[in-house]
């Protein structure tokens, strides 16, 4: 159980082009989900929170206007990486926190997508 | 900002050794503990996890030990197998967390190597 699906893993595109990352919950409803950025041999840092029907809590130092984050349903969230250019290349990740649980549960993560920009 | 932390960055071990990563945090707040082993291109897969009110919690091949007077975690894989070979990272967070979100501050990671 708690299965998170990402998609696409990988997206290779020029710059100047916004991509869309989508995050679903395959088996449980997330009121939460949480999108991180990894570089290569680093560990993983929080963008944001993705709150389900409100707003995203960006991390200091993250443009909300560079990454939308839309949490329409209790199961998918979207990141999109607006004129996306080489220094935003990177590996993203989501995940999910089942719903109604206490704090004390872990996240649940996607198999990542591999952003490069040309 | 506080921030939780490794011992070791690379860790190499005969298979059939165990392994011990280790992790220290800094956060007097953070009840709750997670270790994530991530294999390359994959996102982190959850192990095992501890809450404070524990020291010790087994799962299968693994152990997690917590010790919060030096705020210290530790990870032990008994009978290492190539498949453990990944990066590990130990994650921490308030199960009371004011804003309610839960959010989890990551360690730096630890490299596990095994040796066929």
């Amino acid at each position: 159980g708690a299965v998170v699906s990402q998609h696409p893993s990988r997206v290779i595109c020029k710059s100047g082009t916004s991509v869309k990352i989508e995050c679903r919950s395959l088996d449980f409803q997330a009121t939460t989900m949480f999108w991180y950025r990894q570089f290569p041999k680093k560990s993983l840092m929080l963008m944001a929170t993705s709150n389900e029907g409100s707003k995203a809590t960006y991390e200091q130092g993250v443009e909300k206007d560079k990454f939308l984050i839309n949490h329409a349903s209790l199961t998918l969230s979207t990141l999109t990486v607006t004129s996306a250019h080489p220094e935003d290349s990177s590996f993203y990740i989501c995940s999910a926190r089942v719903l109604g649980t206490s704090g004390g549960q872990p996240q649940h993560f996607g198999d990542g997508t591999r952003l490069s920009i040309l | 900002g506080e921030s939780v932390g490794l011992h070791l960055p690379t860790l190499s071990v005969q298979e059939g050794d165990n392994s011990i990563i280790n992790c220290a945090y800094s956060n007097s707040a953070s009840d709750y503990f997670i270790w994530y082993k991530q294999e390359s291109g994959k996102g982190p897969q959850f192990i095992i996890d501890i809450r404070s009110n524990m020291d010790k919690r087994q799962g299968q091949r693994v152990t997690v030990l917590l010790n919060k007077t030096v705020k210290h975690l530790s990870l032990q894989i008994a009978a290492t197998q190539p498949g453990d070979s990944a990066v590990y990272f130990c994650a921490e967070t308030s199960s009371y967390s004011g804003a309610g979100s839960y959010q989890l501050t990551f360690g730096k990671g630890t490299k596990l190597s095994v040796i066929p």
